[in-house]
């Protein structure tokens, strides 16, 4: 079973406004990393959270950890019609060499 | 810098065939690599993953291996292809322990295969 669940599967905002999307997962972990997905492509990094910070920052970018409800939010602020993507969060499976397990998911939409 | 390949980018297949799809990472030595499936809408799941040439671990049980005959080459095979093996096949490499800890746990993707099996 998927390690995170993202929600909302689906959001859609226009341009300017704040997306917000949220990730749980099940076990305890070192860090929690975001990624980004443009329909049909690979996947980007787009930001790493260690599991003793509460809160960082990259550009638009901010997330959040929560160890004690295992949860973590991703803030996009003045979002941009180019941010449509389809946004992860991933953990790394144990004993795996730092392979990971990624939620299903929250597909964004921002109309210009 | 660093680049990773994946092809074909797309591959219609028959139901039986065999399945051969291949990345390739340049500007690093040593890497981890790693294969995972999207489904449809879904999160991504690990197949393999390998840490050196010829160690492969799995991490579910199916119808797909795969081989590293190169440090720098990942292989996913099957003899025959099942209905239940479409699904996008990404490829991804990290660096080794002992490179600069900003970079250690981040993950790069190729861009994919997209496989259809009929």
């Amino acid at each position: 079973s998927q390690q995170g669940e993202e929600d909302p599967q689906a959001l859609s905002i226009q341009e300017g406004e704040n997306a917000t999307m949220n990730c749980s997962y099940k076990t305890s972990i070192n860090n929690l990393q975001w990624y980004r997905q443009n329909s049909g492509r690979g996947l980007v990094h787009l930001i790493l959270i260690r599991s003793n910070e509460r809160e960082k920052h990259s550009g638009r970018l901010r997330v959040t950890l929560d160890t004690s409800k295992k949860s973590s939010s991703l803030l996009i602020t003045a979002s941009r019609a180019a941010d449509s993507a389809s946004y992860f969060c991933a953990t790394a499976i144990p004993k795996s060499r730092r392979a990971l397990t990624f939620g299903s998911g929250t597909r964004l939409q921002v109309q210009p | 810098s660093q680049t990773i390949h994946q092809w074909p980018a797309t591959l219609v297949q028959p139901v039986g065939s065999p399945l051969s799809l291949e990345c390739t990472v340049e500007g690093t030595s040593n890497p981890n690599l790693y294969w995972y499936r999207q489904a449809a809408g879904r999160g991504l799941q690990l197949l393999f993953y390998s840490v050196g040439i010829g160690q492969i671990s799995s991490e579910v049980p199916q119808n797909l291996s795969a081989s590293r005959p190169q440090d720098r080459q990942f292989i996913l095979s099957s003899k025959k292809l099942l209905l239940s093996d479409s699904g996008f096949y990404l490829c991804a490499w990290s660096v080794r322990r002992g490179a600069l800890p900003s970079s250690y746990n981040e993950q790069f993707f190729g861009p994919g295969t997209r496989l259809t099996v009929l």
